[in-house]
Formats: structure tokens, sequence, C-alpha cells
């Protein structure tokens, strides 16, 4: 009954590679984002999704990428992977992106760039 | 540009109150949220403060002043389990989406 989770929860990788991080939730939202958190726990959006459309696509280099195959998932490829990178990535959705627009969050990704 | 503060640490015994504080700069405000992160886990939303005045929601309530942009999440009765990283986050219309504030890291000892 996992609300929204994500795959996988820990990924170490060199600098260079390709990875994808998936998402998906079960709850019915229409908007899904996509927050990186650093090692000082600064949590930062990075994109937006309401129903498979790009809403809001923050300073985030082009080497990441999300994809929205329906509204019930939105995954995160990134390309060209740099140690900076390293952070925890967490998805969310929220029903409607008005009033306390309440997000609900995935368990995480933990990415390790070596 | 937006920007939010407050309080890097704070300490508190189990059974006690404390408040912590967050002061907001923004265009187009809308409102303000708390969400608590423990260690290893994933911001999960407390509260929301729409209009001025006092939420409460079980041992936690939260506060909001428009017009002095501040706000703050009051844990009453604390218990260990309280230990958590508390992050503010200004709503502004438009968009609707949290920008969150550096978190609060607050330690409640036995």
């Amino acid at each position: 009954d996992t609300a929204v989770s994500q795959t996988p929860k820990y990924l170490v990788t060199q600098m260079g590679n390709d990875k994808s991080i998936k998402c998906e939730q079960n709850l019915g939202h229409d908007t899904m984002y996509w927050y990186k958190q650093d090692s000082k726990k600064f949590l930062k959006i990075m994109f937006s999704y309401n129903n498979k459309e790009l809403i809001i696509n923050e300073t985030v280099p082009n080497r990441f990428s999300p994809k929205s195959p329906d509204k019930a998932h939105l995954n995160l490829h990134i390309n060209s992977l740099e140690l900076g990178d390293s952070a925890v990535y967490f998805c969310a959705s929220s029903p409607r992106a008005s009033g306390s627009n309440e997000q609900y969050f995935g368990p995480g990704t933990r990415l390790t760039v070596t | 540009g937006q920007s939010l503060e407050q309080p890097s640490e704070v300490t508190a015994v189990e059974g006690a109150i404390v408040q912590i504080n967050c002061t907001y700069q923004t265009s187009g405000f809308y409102g303000l949220s708390w969400y608590q992160q423990h260690d290893g886990g994933a911001p999960t939303f407390l509260s929301y403060n729409g209009l001025d005045g006092l939420e409460e929601t079980g041992r936690f309530s939260s506060f909001l002043s428009r017009s002095d942009s501040y706000g703050y999440l009051l844990l009453q009765e604390l218990q260990m389990k309280d230990s958590a990283s508390y992050f503010c986050a200004v709503i502004s219309g438009g968009s609707y989406i949290p920008t969150f504030g550096r978190g609060t890291s607050l330690i409640v000892h036995p």
C-alpha cells in the first residue's frame, strides 16, 4: 500500500555513467516532482510535472531529464554523472497545485558518484 | 527571489515545549508549511498556515503572521521520537511549489 515509491533506494556509480531513478505514486495525484537534497539537507525542487506535462524546470543541468510515461510515473534520467550529483533524490506527488500543496514524498534515492 | 531563515539547531528535554521560528522574504506569498524529516527518512507534511493565527494539530501547533513575514512551529510535551529536522516552506501563488528553508535539527534529550 506504498503511496510514493522509488527505485533504487541506493545507487553507487562512477563518474561519467548514465543512470535512471524510477518513481511511481498510487495516490491518483495529478502533479509529481523531483527534489534534490544535498549533504547539508538543503531540499531544492528540480522538476514539476502536471498530468504528464512539464510545468517547472528549475535551473538544473540538461544532463538531468525527467520522463513521465503517465501521470502515475515520473522517472529521472541522469547522463554523464558528476561528483557533485551525489545527493538524495526525492520524488513527490501532490493532489493539486493549490492551497497548501501538501507534498507526499517517496523514500528517497541516495546517489553516490565516485 | 525567496529566502527563509530558521535556526540550524535547537535542543530541549523530554516533556518540554520548544518553538522553531521561521522568517521569510518572498513575493506572491500564499502560505507557510512545515515538514518533519527523521534521519534517513523522507520529509512528511505537518501543518499549513494560509491565514494569520494559530493552527493546532495534537501536540504540534503552527503560527503565522503575514505582516511580520514570520511563523513558528510549536512542539509540546516533547518526546524522544520528535528528534528530527523541521523545515518551513513558503508557498507562493502561481506555481504553489514549496520553497524549503534549510531546516532546524531538533535534538530531544532524556
